[in-house]
Formats: structure tokens, sequence, C-alpha cells
């Protein structure tokens, strides 16, 4: 079965440029995350999505980030003007509902994002 | 915020000892999970706590959700090459869908 899957896997670009990243969760989990991890904060949760709905957003840094889920296999994150201190590796995880699986996320690959 | 103190930070060992490495919560967790992340990678989920004093395998990895509810231990045994990576505790609060993660510790281990 496929897992998470992000695009695009590397990222460079210039500062004041719009970034963005894409999300295709596992096929039949309802709930969305998305995070940043830097080796100076972590893992880092910026917001996540319940059947498409944004749950928690308080995450998210700044008014330059944005989320949308617009259906159930496919969400983005994007960043507008993007800056240097917004280089991180950016994750995307899946969560089934159910007993004992709400809680259980699993993580994409990553979008290495470097803003010059 | 919640907060998740993981230790040790690092660890350096000889393939084939074991490994333990633990977290701890100054709240009382509903879950407890252990992910492993290689370099360039996501996390991957190794193993799931749902229920206080669960002791759950996975192969040569083992991991108990603290009697408390407020820590987890996750031991390896047997250490081998591929088991060099930054391991995560992370954990849940009741009726909390958001995930809260310790600070990782790495694992470097000398053939």
């Amino acid at each position: 079965d496929a897992g998470v899957i992000q695009s695009p896997r590397h990222e460079v670009t210039e500062m004041g440029q719009e970034v963005t990243l894409r999300c295709k969760p596992i096929s039949g989990h309802n709930s969305l995350f998305w995070y940043r991890q830097t080796m100076m904060r972590g893992l880092e949760l910026l917001i996540y999505f319940n059947n498409n709905v944004p749950i928690d957003d308080s995450g998210m840094p700044e008014d330059r980030f944005s989320a949308k889920m617009p259906n159930a296999s496919f969400s983005t994150l994007k960043i507008q003007p993007s800056e240097p201190r917004d280089s991180a590796v950016y994750f995307c995880a899946s969560s089934p509902q159910g007993v004992g699986g709400t809680d259980t996320q699993y993580f994409g690959p990553g979008t290495r994002l470097t803003v010059l | 915020g919640q907060q998740l103190n993981q230790s040790p930070q690092s660890m350096f060992i000889q393939e084939g000892e074991d490994v333990s490495m633990n977290c701890t919560s100054s709240s009382i967790f509903n879950t407890w999970l252990w992910y492993k992340q290689d370099p360039g990678e996501g996390p991957v989920l190794l193993i799931a706590l749902y229920k206080a004093g669960e002791l759950t395998s996975n192969g040569r990895l083992t991991a108990q959700f603290g009697i408390t509810r407020k820590d987890s231990f996750l031991n390896i045994s047997a250490s081998i090459p591929s088991d060099v990576g930054i391991y995560f505790c992370a954990g849940s609060l009741q009726g909390a869908q958001k995930l809260v993660f310790g600070q990782g510790t790495r694992l470097t281990i000398n053939p």
C-alpha cells in the first residue's frame, strides 16, 4: 500500500517567492497533519485537518503560511512570501480514525525547503 | 506548552550492545508512540502503546507504557548497524488528537 506522498521532495527558492507543498494522505485516513522540522526546534505541528476541515492552526507561524484540504486525498501548504527562516523540512502525516487508531500518525518522506 | 523529556539525547555504542531510552511527561498521556527517523526520510512508526502497563515488542524492539501514564521506554536488543538513526517518542493527551514529540535520541553504532 502507498504511504503518505509528498511533493516536491526538495525545493530551492528565493526569498519573496511563493512556495506550495503538496501532500496525498493514505487512502481512508481521516486526519491530516502538517509539521515543520528544524535542528533548533525539532518537530513542530503547524496545522491539522479532520475530514478535510481545519481543526487547529495554532502552530502556523505567521499569516504568510496557509493550508488547504480541498478533498480527502489532497492537501497543500503554501508560504507566501517565503523567507530564509522558513528553510526546514516539512512533513505531512495522516491518521486513521477508529479504536486505537486516531492517535497513530504515519509520516510522508518530507519536503526539504531552502529559501535563499 | 506540553513537553516530553527524552533521554539520552545521543548514544554511542558498539554493535551487539543493548540500547535503552526513555521519555517522561508532566502530564498523563493516553497514547505513547515510538518513531525512528533515518537521514533524509520521515519518521517511521515503530511501536504504538495504548494502555498503561502495556509491553509491546517489534522484533528486537520492546517498548512499555508506564504504569503512571507519564513515561515510556524503548529497548533495542543486540544492536546492528541499521539501527542507526534518531528515535523519537511521541504522546497524546486524553481527548487530544495532537501528538507531542520528544527531542529525539540520536543513536550511533560503532562496528
